[in-house]
């Protein structure tokens, strides 16, 4: 089974300020197809889950410019340019090349 | 709009079995896979089962391969996940989604 490892597992960031989140994979979510299965949610207080990021980098529809994924192979990044309030939550990487695996989340607040 | 709704969460006893619904609407729901996610109490997200939008391939995590069986109606737009054999630390959050598009959930409770 592929394992997801995120760092760190809480964040505390000024308004304004940028934020990272690391995702390691156990093994390349590099496909035979070219495609890279690395997938990131946020996962707000009472809501569902939402999905920001698919296949590495491509925002989802309506996801904010100030949310960006970068990486490859096994070690993945999602960036916040400038956090705001409303980027409270647990985030969570997920891998979709072999089964569905998420990484153990990390939890952003406000300082 | 694009909604999927969750039903038939509930108290259930060690051993106990239950079957979850969803109800697609707003979207071509036989394009899409399925999935159910859950959420324990204080817990992260656990993925459980995959089924493509044919229904013709299903996968299940670990955990709960044996014992949960997945499946859909496409002339109904729902999606099923029939639980057996529950055990306590089946409590928690279910989840319907393509991914893109989630449910709000339906709460399952295992115990005595």
């Amino acid at each position: 089974d592929i394992v997801m490892t995120q760092t760190p597992l809480s964040l505390s960031v000024t308004p304004g300020q940028p934020a990272s989140i690391s995702c390691k994979s156990s093994q390349s979510l590099l496909h035979s197809d070219g495609k890279t299965y690395l997938y990131w949610f946020l996962h707000k207080s009472g809501q569902p889950p939402q999905l920001l990021i698919s296949e590495v980098s491509s925002r989802f529809s309506g996801v904010p410019d100030r949310f960006s994924g970068s990486g490859s192979g096994t070690d993945f990044t999602l960036k916040i340019s400038r956090v705001e309030a409303e980027d409270v939550g647990v985030y969570y990487c997920m891998q979709s090349l072999q089964l569905l695996t998420f990484g153990g989340g990390t939890k952003v607040d406000i300082k | 709009e694009v909604l999927l709704l969750e039903s038939g969460g509930g108290l259930v006893q060690p051993g106990g079995s239950l079957r979850l619904s969803c109800a697609a609407s707003g979207f071509t729901f036989n394009r899409y896979g399925m999935n159910w996610v859950r959420q324990a109490p204080g817990k992260g997200l656990e993925w459980l089962s995959y089924i493509s939008g044919s229904g013709t391939t299903i996968y299940y995590a670990n955990s709960v391969k044996g014992r949960f069986t997945i499946s859909r109606d496409n002339a109904e737009n729902s999606l099923y996940l029939q639980m057996n054999g529950l055990r306590d630390e089946d409590s928690a959050l279910y989840y319907c989604t393509s991914m893109d598009v989630w449910g709000r959930g339906t709460t399952v409770t295992v115990s005595s």
